[in-house]
């Protein structure tokens, strides 16, 4: 079962920054927050991961609360190609990624013209 | 770099059947696994390889089996299908299991059990 637990849906104005919540409070101290995104008919894509620090790159911002037990991504100017289904997954590191991702029904953001 | 590819895009089997589906992964990656996607669902991992050797699995039955050939591409082979085998299947391929890059999806193969 995932870890997380996130708003079934979302909107959001094109445009304007949107913040997408998840709540992942059983974290433990060794497992990342990562964000992953699927377009519709596409496979998910990676955003981007953190483990206590906030992170930015070209795509999104995340930033975790200090108790690690929530975080919320960012896209800062959302535009409609935004629209998607957002994933947000706990993993810890070890044996090399064998566990798998476990997803679970994520956020379905749309963004509104 | 090319990105992960899968084939064929579409397959419709008969229940009972066996089928093959192929994915060939992004260029530098060398590890490689499969995820099954149901309608209105998140995907869920099947297995993933490492070293042509599968080194972890989620929760299926062994009929679902797979294959990694030297060149990193893979194989899902999936025995006396089902008809809820139907879904929309995933290859995902990444660095050192994708936690520091994250994994890079393919745009999958529907497959329709009938």
């Amino acid at each position: 079962d995932a870890k997380t637990t996130q708003p079934p849906s979302m909107d959001c104005a094109e445009g304007r920054a949107a913040n997408l919540p998840c709540n992942h409070s059983t974290i433990s101290g060794n497992e990342y927050v990562y964000w992953y995104r699927q377009i519709h008919s596409q496979g998910p894509q990676y955003i981007i991961h953190g483990l206590k620090n906030n992170e930015t790159n070209e795509m999104a911002s995340l930033i975790i609360t200090e108790d690690r037990k929530s975080s919320t991504l960012i896209l800062p100017h959302a535009t409609l190609r935004d629209t998607a289904v957002y994933y947000c997954i706990v993993r810890a590191p070890e044996r090399g990624g064998a566990d798998g991702l476990t997803f679970g029904k994520g956020t379905h953001l749309i963004i509104q013209p | 770099e090319t990105g992960v590819t899968q084939s064929p895009t579409h397959l419709i089997k008969t229940r009972g059947q066996q089928v093959t589906l192929r994915c060939s992964s992004q260029s530098g990656h060398n590890t490689v696994s499969w995820y099954q996607q149901a309608l209105g669902q998140g995907p869920q991992f099947i297995f993933q390889y490492y070293r042509e050797e599968e080194n972890g699995r989620g929760n299926f039955p062994p009929r679902f089996s797979g294959l990694q050939f030297p060149n990193y591409s893979s194989e899902l082979n999936v025995n006396a299908l089902e008809l809820d085998d139907s879904a929309l299947y995933l290859c995902a391929s990444s660095l050192l299991g994708g936690q520091l890059y994250g994994y890079t999806f393919g745009s999958g193969t529907r497959l329709t059990v009938v």
